[in-house]
């Protein structure tokens, strides 16, 4: 199984803020890697796919970037509906595995 | 508008097996992947398997694959978990997502179903 490994685990920002979520994963899986957005008592939101194409809908502040093992995802300034926790997954290999989460809270 | 509506939560004993439905509108049923994703309380997220409408395909994580059954009914765009010999580690939230054929990631999401196994 790939593990991947997000950072930070948990992490602080004000509105306005420009933030970075790192997700690394065990082996070389390409851009086979997504981002999901979830909030309180929701279920997840796929945001980013292939790495670095956005969902329809998501705005542009959100983007994603990275290849091979490390992989970010960037907001450029971060808006309150943004606070919550953020996920990555890789879809190279079955099973697919998530990251243990990024919880994204206002400072 | 895409949904999956998944049904209510249940409550089981330990030992006890449960069923969970997820039902597609909105798009192709057989285009799609349904896949099915466990969250326990405070926890994050564990992909536990997949089933392929279009020709019943399924694949499960080693850590269910004794106990689970996944299947689709084209007849009624419905998928559905069955998980058996519940334990406490198997309270959590299951979700059904569906990812489409030759894309990446988990497009569409159902709302959850609660599973909570007590004595």
């Amino acid at each position: 199984d790939i593990q991947m490994t997000q950072s930070p685990s948990s992490l602080s920002a004000s509105v306005g803020d420009r933030v970075t979520v790192t997700c690394r994963a065990g082996q070389s899986i390409g851009t086979y890697l997504i981002w999901y957005q979830q909030k309180p008592g929701k279920a997840p939101k796929r945001l980013i796919y292939d790495t670095s194409i956005l969902q329809s809908g998501v705005p542009s502040r959100f983007s994603g970037g990275g290849s091979g093992t490390d992989f970010t995802l960037t907001i450029s300034s971060l808006h309150p509906e943004d606070f919550a926790t953020y996920y990555c997954q890789q879809s190279y290999s079955i099973p697919y595995t998530f990251g243990q989460g990024t919880n994204l809270e206002i400072k | 508008e895409v949904q999956l509506v998944q049904s209510g939560a249940e409550v089981k004993r330990p030992g006890a097996t449960v069923r969970i439905s997820c039902k597609a509108s909105g798009y192709t049923f057989i285009d799609y992947y349904i896949n099915w994703i466990q969250q326990a309380p405070g926890k994050g997220l564990e992909w536990m398997g997949l089933v392929n409408p279009e020709d019943d395909e399924i694949m499960y994580t080693e850590k269910f694959q004794d106990r689970v059954t996944m299947t689709a009914d084209t007849s009624t765009d419905t998928a559905y978990l069955e998980l058996s010999s519940l334990t406490s580690a198997d309270t959590a939230i299951y979700y059904c997502a569906a990812r489409p054929h030759g894309g990446e990631g988990f497009e569409f999401w159902g709302q959850g179903t609660l599973v909570s196994v007590s004595s």
